[in-house]
């Protein structure tokens, strides 16, 4: 078992859906998530950091974590065709002063005008 | 623009051959990290360094090898090379100031193409 599981997709919805992509993880001692926006061949760009349980929000973009389940989500309002992308999720437990980052495989987005 | 440089943007060699990347963090960050993306395999963390000093090691093959120089920047030196090592490889820079300043911020990347 992968220590991060993501959907790969491909994920396609109209424009103005509200988009859910998800992760679990295995590994209890991650303790900071992250969401990053890769366009094709691009560097990734980060979206969103959260270190606790529950919801962040950022514009259209909320972030959820929920430890108890190892499961963490991003959700997206009001979807726009700039954000087809793929969205990849990663995670770290800032262990010895590491923050290393263990990523999913990345859920490729498309949203249709 | 993540303020992370990365040179150069492609590269193309050939088996056995050696190769340098280049990376120049944000300015204030003290971490870098190198990451290689492949189709198969996804991000995968390789090394980190920090303050010029290696912090933590990943899945980096022994014909890899890092170094962060005084000012900051960091090199990934990549040898005898394998068709496999094509790839597009990353870096990142943090301030690793704890629990908020461990975001990473990605450069542009490096495309290695291995023929």
């Amino acid at each position: 078992q992968k220590e991060v599981e993501q959907d790969p997709g491909p994920l396609s919805v109209p424009e103005g859906a509200i988009v859910s992509l998800n992760c679990t993880y295995s590994n209890s001692a991650f303790q900071y998530f992250m969401w990053y926006r890769q366009y094709s061949r691009k560097g990734p760009e980060l979206l969103m950091y959260t270190y606790s349980s529950g919801n962040k929000e950022d514009g259209r973009f909320t972030a959820q974590v929920d430890k108890s389940s190892k499961y963490i989500s991003l959700f997206i309002r009001d979807s726009q065709p700039s954000d087809s992308a793929t969205y990849l999720c990663a995670m770290s437990d800032g262990g010895a002063g590491s923050y290393q980052l263990t990523f999913g495989k990345g859920t490729k987005l498309s949203v249709i005008p | 623009d993540s303020g992370v440089t990365q040179t150069p943007k492609h590269l193309i060699t050939a088996t056995g051959q050696r190769v340098t990347l280049r990376c120049s963090p944000r300015s204030g960050d003290l971490s870098v990290y190198w990451y290689q993306q492949s189709l198969d395999q996804g991000l995968q963390f390789l090394i980190q360094y920090y303050n010029g000093e290696e912090r933590a090691k990943g899945n980096i093959l022994e014909r890899f090898s890092a170094q962060q120089f005084p000012d900051l920047h960091s090199e990934l030196n990549l040898s005898s090379l394998e068709l496999g090592d094509s790839a597009l490889y990353f870096c990142a820079s943090s301030d690793n100031s704890g629990r908020a300043g461990n975001e990473q911020f990605f450069g542009p990347g490096t495309r290695l193409t291995v023929l």
